[in-house]
């Protein structure tokens, strides 16, 4: 199970710090990832982590603005959002990825967490 | 950049088969295997086929995946009303380091 928090509304240019506490399973033995959706739009990767966090991959549009985080001690994972923009408004979904490569394998998801950027 | 094609959408009739395909751009597509979900209103979206061809466990052998050269294809038979949704293909594409989505297909079951 993944459980994900702290979506809110902020204005542009804000920070937002989303988290997401996994359970059920061995945290450490997967990589994680964050994906979003954009009202009306399509599903979009947003960054992932390796097993330890000592990997990390962003898509093109969040590079220098979002970080991706995990803290194995607690199940967690984290995506801190800076300098956001109202392109960011979506809803953001952690996945747990399976222990296959390539890392496009996302077989349990949360919620979702409904982030606006708004003025 | 890689881009993944799909088509806006598709329909069929319960009962019976559909194909949703999707093509890429780059030789990114060629190496990698592709993955599909499946996007419900008010769900979050659930993996259907991984690996090209492999299927979750849960998921009916009613969805099938295959991969030719620069297109790839979902196969869903014996339609059902529930399977109406939007359907994702997903690559990784190894030069960008970058998970790249499709634009995603509407499926309606007429």
């Amino acid at each position: 199970q993944l459980v994900e928090s702290g979506g809110d509304l902020v204005q542009p240019g804000g920070s937002l710090r989303l988290s997401c506490v996994a359970s059920g399973f061995t945290f450490g033995s997967n990589w994680m990832t964050w994906v979003r959706q954009a009202p009306g739009k399509g599903l979009e990767w947003v960054a992932h982590i390796n097993f330890d966090g000592s990997e990390t991959d962003y898509v093109d549009s969040v590079e220098g603005r979002f970080t991706i985080s995990r803290d194995n001690a607690k199940n967690s994972v984290y995506l801190q959002m800076n300098s956001l923009r109202a392109e960011d408004t979506g809803v953001y979904y952690c996945a747990r990825l399976m222990v296959k490569w390539p890392p496009i394998n996302f077989d349990y998801w949360g919620q979702g967490n409904l982030v606006t950027v708004s003025s | 950049q890689s881009v993944l094609t799909q088509p806006p959408s598709v329909s069929a009739a319960p009962g019976q088969k559909v194909t949703i395909s999707c093509s890429g751009s780059s030789s990114s597509f060629e190496n990698s295997h592709v993955s599909w979900y499946q996007d419900l209103p008010g769900l979050a979206p659930k993996l259907l086929i991984f690996e090209t061809n492999g299927r979750p466990s849960g998921i009916p052998d009613r969805f099938s995946g295959s991969k030719s050269g620069m297109s790839a294809t979902l196969g869903i038979t014996g339609l059902q009303t529930e399977d109406e949704a939007h359907y994702y293909c997903v690559i990784w594409d190894s030069g960008l380091r970058s998970v790249l989505f499709g634009g995603g297909t509407r499926l309606t079951v007429l």
